[in-house]
């Protein structure tokens, strides 16, 4: 198994939209609809913020949107908030186990 | 409200074992039908997932680590256990336990995590 493929760094202003790319395989992102995201903040456990490829769970505003196409998913921010400022890992359920991406940090300029 | 709390030494020697307990608080191991897990986290591996467990016993291991992971649940303390045997620097990470938002959907609950360090 290896790492989905994030890129390292994303940013935006304040009010504006970043979209995050998740790049796996048919093996796992391409192969089943489970895909999730998390948000981490320094210090701090991991926090889901989309699962099964667009679900928000209970609490995790409207802003955060995600979608999947073939073996890639994204992750988008539609107006960016101070708080949104983090760390962000994807991940896909893949034959019995997880795998997870390699994390993209979000700045808002 | 659901909690998970990690518990177990911060330091470890390499080649020994290490030994984690996640107890859980708000909510019964057994009443749910969701896997509980452990993943960790570590500069130069990022987040990884170690494997997870049913209330019934059922398990699930990554695949690199398998020969090295034991998970097991008790009910009755609605605790749910890691082992990893052959501690090396490598495995040196923040451990967290946490519980599945779904069958193979991802984790909706986690503890605050743990560092373990692996250092003579």
């Amino acid at each position: 198994q290896s790492a989905l493929t994030q890129p390292p760094s994303a940013s935006g202003s304040p009010g504006q939209s970043v979209t995050i790319s998740c790049t796996g395989t048919s093996s796992d992102i391409g192969g089943y609809n489970y895909v999730s995201w998390y948000q981490q903040h320094p210090g701090k456990a991991p926090k889901l913020m989309i699962y099964e490829v667009s679900k928000r769970p209970s609490g995790v505003p409207d802003r955060f949107s995600a979608s999947k196409s073939g073996n890639t998913a994204s992750l988008t921010v539609s107006g960016l908030q101070a708080e949104d400022e983090a760390d962000y890992y994807c991940s896909s359920y893949a034959d019995s186990s997880y795998v997870f991406g390699t994390g993209t940090k979000v700045s808002a300029l | 409200q659901l909690q998970l709390q990690e518990s177990g030494p911060g330091l470890v020697k390499p080649s020994e074992t290490l030994s984690l307990t996640c107890t859980v608080s708000g909510g019964s191991i057994s009443s749910s039908s969701y896997y509980w897990g452990w993943l960790r986290q570590s500069p130069g591996r990022g987040l990884e997932w170690i494997g997870s467990i049913y209330y019934s016993g059922t398990t699930h291991y990554n695949p690199s680590l398998r020969s090295r992971v034991t998970i097991s649940v008790e009910t009755s303390k609605n605790q749910f256990s890691l082992k990893l045997t052959s501690m090396t620097a490598a495995d040196t990470a923040v451990y967290y336990c946490g519980r599945e938002v779904g069958n193979r959907s991802g984790y909706s609950y986690w503890g605050q995590g743990t560092l373990v360090t692996v250092s003579s």
